[in-house]
């Protein structure tokens, strides 16, 4: 049973340009959570969704972000006209019901996207 | 609201010492789980421990220890006779139950730690 993947693992793209990071979560999980990782901070809670659905965003810069979770395919953070400061490390993690703390051990390898 | 301190942000210390990362949490809810998690120079996460608030008893796997005491909020790790792969930036996290019902974690600034040898 596969972990958590996400790709690509780096990610470079030029200023304007769009990134899209993908998450397939472990299989039988319908929940997905994103986090970022900006240079020598923690991460940090950016949305939660299940399948077709946004539950809470409230992490999720207002313009340029989206996510989305098809009922087939993997989770999808796509940011618009990528500037430096969205330089940083992209984490996905999936759980197979809401709640319960189930997330810790399931988190991917994460994607480092580079804006030059 | 929700807020995990951690803080000393680096520590060196020479291999085989024992050293003790600090973790002081805030929350207002009762039920809740902490987290450890370890990030290695190559980037992963790797999961270390999950307690969740009712279990205060300290747990010890192999050269891990981890000292929950509920009364002054925190949930200190120690590692015992260090070793150079412990080299890693260590992550404390949060997660509520009681408000989202969801795994909305939230993490602290992580210590690093530097085993010298």
């Amino acid at each position: 049973n596969a972990g958590v993947m996400q790709n690509p693992r780096h990610l470079v793209r030029r200023r304007g340009q769009e990134a899209r990071l993908r998450c397939s979560p472990m299989k039988g999980h319908s929940h997905v959570y994103w986090y970022r990782q900006l240079p020598e901070e923690g991460l940090k809670f950016m949305v939660y969704l299940q399948k077709e659905n946004i539950i809470d965003e409230s992490g999720m810069p207002k313009e340029r972000f989206s996510a989305e979770f098809p009922k087939e395919g993997p989770s999808i953070l796509r940011i618009q006209q990528v500037v430096r400061g969205d330089s940083a490390a992209y984490f996905c993690a999936s759980s197979e019901r809401q709640g319960g703390g189930n997330t810790e051990a399931f988190f991917g390898q994460g994607t480092r996207l580079t804006v030059v | 609201a929700q807020k995990v301190t951690q803080a000393q942000t680096e520590i060196s210390v020479v291999e085989k010492e024992d050293v003790t990362l600090d973790c002081v949490y805030e929350t207002r809810d009762t039920t809740y789980y902490l987290f450890w998690y370890k990030q290695p120079p190559s980037g992963e996460l790797v999961f270390l421990i999950r307690r969740n608030s009712f279990d205060e008893q300290n747990e010890i796997s192999g050269r891990y220890s981890w000292n929950f005491q509920k009364s002054t909020s925190s949930f200190n790790f120690t590692i015992t006779a260090s070793q150079v792969v412990d080299s890693a930036v260590y992550f404390c996290a949060l997660s509520e139950l009681g408000k989202t019902s969801y795994d909305k974690v939230i993490f602290g600034p992580g210590t690093s730690l530097s085993v010298i040898p």
